[in-house]
């Protein structure tokens, strides 16, 4: 079976500084991995995705992910956020072998003040 | 282009009353699937259509949800008997094809049931 973990329920951050979001998975199989943002009465949007190659991974609106196989982590960053970044973010993977379902992680909520 | 969208956006029910919420796809999208997201969570699986056929039904909670999709492009998530438990925001999401990385998600249909 495959899980996935966010560290990090939520997350305060003052507007400019960088930010991390922490996301860990376990998977005996090959997986593609995702980051999706949820704005306040919107659908899910995909950030950016992992599919194979290069391990680091850039995105939408300025954000970026590694994927590190041995530590079976791929956590979200961007090194300046506004505040128009206040947002629920979920990391999921998918089977690489198989369509359909995303497994998601429990969210964190991005919260970046002035 | 027009995005997924569902209807209705929000549905108040009784317990032990009869819902059916409904989700249109992209034009040309061949694959549909329905997640579930509670409060606080992140979103699970219910269903994944690959045109007309349910290709993996195992996230559906019980017999009292089925979802249909008669003509490979509209889907509609039936839920008999409800509970209060089977409150939660329900998503639905298309793709290109089942083996697409990229699924996209409509605005959700919030379900209260009282």
């Amino acid at each position: 079976a495959q899980s996935v973990t966010q560290l990090d329920s939520q997350v305060p951050v003052f507007e400019e500084a960088p930010v991390e979001l922490r996301c860990n998975y376990s998977s005996s199989v090959s997986v593609y991995l995702f980051w999706y943002v949820q704005y306040p009465n919107q659908g899910l949007q995909l950030l950016l995705k992992y599919l194979s190659g290069s391990t680091l991974v850039k995105g939408i609106n300025g954000f970026e992910a590694e994927f590190n196989k041995s530590q079976t982590s791929f956590h979200l960053r961007k090194p300046s956020v506004h505040i128009s970044d206040t947002a629920e973010y979920f990391c999921a993977l998918r089977r690489s072998n198989q369509g359909g379902k995303l497994i998601f992680g429990q969210g964190t909520e991005l919260s970046v003040k002035p | 282009g027009a995005g997924v969208s569902q209807t209705p956006s929000n549905k108040v029910t009784e317990k032990g009353k009869y819902v059916e919420l409904r989700c249109d796809p992209i034009s040309g999208h061949t694959a549909l699937y329905w997640y579930r997201q509670s409060l606080g969570q992140g979103p699970e699986f219910l269903i994944y259509f690959q045109g007309t056929g349910a290709a993996d039904d195992s996230g559906l909670p019980n017999d009292r949800f089925f979802a249909v999709r008669p003509e490979g492009s509209v889907s509609t998530l039936k839920i008999q008997r409800t509970e209060r438990g089977d409150s939660a925001v329900y998503l639905c999401a298309s793709s290109v094809r089942g083996g697409s990385e990229t699924q996209y998600f409509g605005p959700g249909t919030r379900l209260l049931v009282l």
